[in-house]
């Protein structure tokens, strides 16, 4: 069965690095998503991408963050000063032919900034 | 505004128990779709269910069911007989109509452990 992939599993940077992740979407799927949890709390959205293109932001998703999907598989999330406070789970999600369709979700990048 | 709101932060059981997990939320959307996620210990998020707001006939799947009410604002999921591998943290989410990409709003979340 299709899944969504995310590399690397876990990522340790230094404070003010800049750090990239990166997903494989569904390969049939338009809609591509960037969420991330913070330990013990809820899942956030951060930031939605379809047909080369940001169509939603949340207030999370700030200057310091960036989205690319650099060729016909890759999807990544950019993080450019990393904070300590960006310390989390990050997941990509992608759906298939509408955006209301089913999130099927990666298992997740963890991210400890020090 | 929008919102998912999972009053239970922890519930407890006993193998083979009966156990309710509740979610109320608020969108002033007539068109919206709700889902169940569940993350095991492991970290994932595994998709369970997804129901459009015309749809309120309610779902089981096995030991699942979900219970939708529109008047209150509720869909609700219980595990029937539950088992030590259904110990996880359970997320109920909101994708509103309006926001036509799609996104998901999560509730906090419900931690269930289930003891032999």
């Amino acid at each position: 069965e299709p899944e969504v992939t995310q590399t690397p599993s876990h990522q340790v940077t230094q404070m003010g690095q800049e750090v990239i992740l990166r997903c494989v979407p569904i390969s049939n799927h338009l809609y591509f998503y960037w969420y991330r949890q913070i330990l013990g709390q809820k899942v956030e959205f951060l930031v939605s991408f379809y047909n080369n293109e940001i169509s939603e932001k949340s207030e999370i998703f700030d200057d310091q963050f960036s989205v690319e999907r650099p060729d016909g598989s890759n999807f990544t999330l950019k993080i450019r000063s990393t904070k300590l406070e960006d310390s989390a789970m990050y997941f990509c999600a992608s759906t298939g032919q509408g955006s209301i369709e089913t999130q099927y979700f990666g298992p997740g990048t963890r991210l400890l900034v020090l | 505004a929008q919102k998912v709101t999972q009053a239970q932060t922890e519930i407890s059981v006993v193998e083979k128990e009966d156990v309710t997990l509740d979610c109320v939320y608020e969108t002033r959307d007539t068109t919206y779709y709700l889902f169940w996620y569940k993350q095991p210990p492991s970290g994932e998020l595994v998709f369970l269910i997804r129901r459009n707001s015309f749809d309120e006939q309610n779902e089981i799947s096995g030991r699942y069911s979900w219970n939708f009410q529109k008047s209150t604002s509720s869909f609700n999921f219980t595990i029937t007989a539950s088992q030590v591998v259904d110990s996880a943290v359970y997320f109920c989410a909101l994708s509103p109509g309006s926001s036509n990409t799609g996104k998901l709003i999560f509730g906090q979340g419900t931690t269930l452990q289930v003891k032999p």
